[in-house]
């Protein structure tokens, strides 16, 4: 079946670690985007990619990056610089065109906690 | 600049009543798409209605539909008969829809609880 998947679905760091969360995507989506969700509140955009080897940055990029090497593929890595990195994250694809009304499509999520 | 406003925080509803979540927003946007979205206690969006700023008819899938006021800048979701099964979080969300601006910039939610 065609979708989006996470992982890992849970994920515990030490402060001060590096940790890397996968999104891989087999809907040809050519865009993707990294959003975080904190207890309560709506959905932050992290940073998004439009192309392969090409991404922005969204509303909170710092003390985050991402890579965008293969298409269907969109890792996102939590540094040590993220001063609160403790939330859910959510990895979204769409298809990529003019006047595009198509939904934004999710994975299952990451919820990372840390210790 | 894009923002969505939904002033709800939680909201009870007696099953089988409509319950009309509330959206409003702004944007400089000529052309720009409206969303709905859900998301249960699991933790995934479930994508339930779309609206075009340029629709002249509200959109409606099955219990869902879209009161849209474009002059007053809102985007109300109006669920009939609730279920049980509509307990969740609801997001509000807007992009525009010129080449390239496809992110989309969402509310805070609206929890929603349905009462037996």
């Amino acid at each position: 079946d065609g979708g989006i998947t996470q992982s890992p679905k849970y994920l515990f760091r030490k402060e001060g670690q590096n940790v890397t969360l996968s999104c891989e995507q087999n809907l040809n989506h050519d865009a993707m985007y990294w959003y975080r969700q904190d207890p309560g509140q709506g959905l932050r955009l992290i940073y998004y990619s439009q192309i392969v080897n090409d991404f922005q940055k969204g509303d909170i990029a710092e003390g985050y990056s991402v890579s965008r090497e293969k298409k269907e593929s969109f890792p996102l890595t939590v540094t040590s610089a993220q001063k609160n990195p403790t939330a859910f994250y959510l990895c979204a694809s769409s298809i990529l065109q003019a006047e595009n009304t198509g939904e934004l499509f999710f994975g299952e999520g990451s919820r990372l906690t840390v210790l | 600049a894009q923002k969505i406003t939904q002033t709800q925080p939680g909201m009870f509803v007696q099953e089988k009543e409509a319950v009309t979540l509330d959206c409003t927003y702004d944007t400089s946007d000529q052309s720009y798409g409206l969303f709905w979205y859900k998301q249960p206690s699991s933790g995934e969006m479930i994508f339930l209605i779309y609206q075009g700023s340029y629709d002249e008819q509200n959109a409606t899938e099955g219990r869902y539909s879209l009161n849209f006021q474009k002059a007053r800048k809102s985007a109300n979701l109006v669920i009939s008969a609730s279920q049980l099964g509509d307990s969740a979080m609801y997001f509000c969300a807007m992009r525009g829809l010129s080449f390239g601006n496809e992110k989309l910039t969402f509310g805070t939610g609206t929890r929603l609880t349905i009462i037996p």
